[in-house]
């Protein structure tokens, strides 16, 4: 079964701070990785997109991706408390005409100002 | 404006009934899909559609159907079938890049939600 596992949290953090937010995946055929944000009541947004080993930065969020051990993560720095949400992790597994999206659980994230 | 729209923002179904939620996008996407999200959890895909007239069963297909007669258009049926089904349903909608490698991004937008509640 294919799976996408994230710490359910609440993880909490002081205004400024690094947020780091994590997700493993169970396939080894997963090819990309999405990071959303979803606001309470709202409909999740697409923060961050990554499908090759190593850092990708984007403002204040870094995806890390280490495909060997089946992770990926999210960095946020300077972390406000309008970031506070819910961040899913999301995987495409295979290619070609396959679009389907797996995702986690989420993880709750509060700023703390 | 471009987007993606659900209507109704609310919806509330007695027992045995059927209901239909709307989903409508003018972004000229090939791919729609249906998820459903319950209280703490992740997003769990019902149905998705990559072309007219063709859709594909998600993990959780039971006790749902659609249609996918318009580009523009892919309607949710829950039917009297589902025995659970208040949630929030989530619609959305990609790009299908027929020439696309392996690491393709296909960035899905969402629709502002439904909140479906059994009376």
């Amino acid at each position: 079964q294919k799976e996408v596992e994230q710490n359910s949290g609440p993880l909490s953090v002081p205004e400024g701070a690094i947020a780091s937010l994590n997700c493993t995946y169970s396939d080894r055929g997963s090819q990309s990785f999405f990071w959303y944000r979803q606001y309470s009541g709202k409909s999740p947004e697409l923060i961050m997109f990554i499908y090759s080993n190593g850092d990708k930065e984007d403002g204040r969020f870094t995806a890390q991706l280490n495909k060997a051990s089946q992770y990926v993560s999210l960095l946020i720095r300077d972390s406000q408390p309008s970031d506070s949400a819910t961040y899913l992790c999301a995987v495409r597994i295979g290619g070609g005409s396959n679009y389907k999206l797996t995702f986690g659980k989420g993880t709750l994230l509060t700023v703390n100002p | 404006d471009g987007g993606i729209t659900q209507s109704p923002k609310y919806l509330f179904r007695k027992e045995g009934q059927n209901v239909t939620l709307s989903c409508e996008q003018n972004l000229n996407h090939d791919a729609m899909y249906w998820y459903r999200q319950d209280p703490g959890q992740g997003l769990r895909l019902i149905y998705y559609s990559q072309i007219v007239n063709d859709f594909q069963k998600g993990d959780i297909a039971e006790g749902y159907s659609v249609s996918r007669e318009k580009k523009e258009s892919f309607p949710l049926t829950v039917t009297s079938a589902q025995k659970n089904p208040t949630a929030f349903y989530l619609c959305a909608s990609s790009v299908v890049d027929r020439t696309t490698t392996l690491y393709s991004y296909n960035e899905q937008f969402f629709g502002p939600g439904t909140r479906l509640t059994v009376l």
